[in-house]
């Protein structure tokens, strides 16, 4: 059975850090391309980064401040999260793309909370 | 960047009737679009992908139709499980990959 597993949210003042682990299991992991999406309390879906083998995508408002990464020996996939804002609370789900080159996600974990606030 | 457009923001309807929902793309997305599910406190679910693929273990009432900018996911006979939002998102064009705002189907 697939499954992902994230860890590492919690409560973070601005301007903090935090890392977000994702545990990969019953699958190839390395064989998949990965994604972060993200949702605000009480809003829609945004997609935050990709991670293509070696290539790394990022929506706008997190490049420079957000890295994707992971090690397939560990089947793990990371964000760390830097510089964090307020709007940069919410429900955290990793997330498996379905296939090479097809970006939509057949696997989500049950989503980690980051809350950014003093 | 490919905005996408769900409509209508808000479906009231009883159960075993029908259910169409919209999504409209900026852009041409060709094919490349898919749909959830999500239910509250849980995380989406991929219903259908390609506009109208069903995903693995997806009952046959989903379906989706579309092409280009227009897509529709039709729900046929709801059950009291579908009450849910549902979002699209579009992948034919990316960074970014971008989802509707999502359409919540509540019970009437």
């Amino acid at each position: 059975e697939v499954q992902v597993v994230e860890s590492g949210g919690g409560l973070v003042q601005p301007g903090g850090s935090l890392r977000l682990s994702c545990a990969a299991s019953g699958f190839t992991f390395s064989s998949y391309w990965m994604s972060w999406v993200r949702q605000a309390p009480g809003k829609g879906l945004e997609w935050v980064a990709n991670q293509d083998g070696s290539a790394k995508y990022y929506v706008d408002s997190v490049r420079g401040r957000f890295t994707i990464s992971r090690d397939n020996a560990k089947n793990s996939l990371y964000l760390q999260m830097n510089s964090l804002r307020a709007e940069d609370t919410a429900v955290y789900y990793c997330v498996r793309v379905y296939v090479f080159g097809k970006n939509f996600f057949d696997h989500w974990g049950q989503g980690a909370l980051v809350t950014v606030s003093s | 960047e490919i905005v996408m457009t769900q409509s209508p923001a808000t479906l009231s309807l009883s159960p075993g009737e029908r259910a169409t929902l919209s999504c409209r793309a900026s852009q041409s997305v060709s094919s490349s679009l898919a749909w959830y599910q999500q239910k509250p406190g849980q995380a989406p679910r991929l219903l259908i992908y390609g506009a109208s693929t069903r995903a693995t273990g997806i009952p046959a009432r989903f379906s989706g139709s579309g092409s280009g900018t227009e897509f529709t996911l039709t729900i046929n006979t709801l059950q009291s499980e579908d009450f849910a939002v549902y979002y699209c998102q579009q992948y034919n064009n990316w960074p970014p990959i971008t989802f509707g705002q999502g359409t919540r189907l509540e019970i009437k």
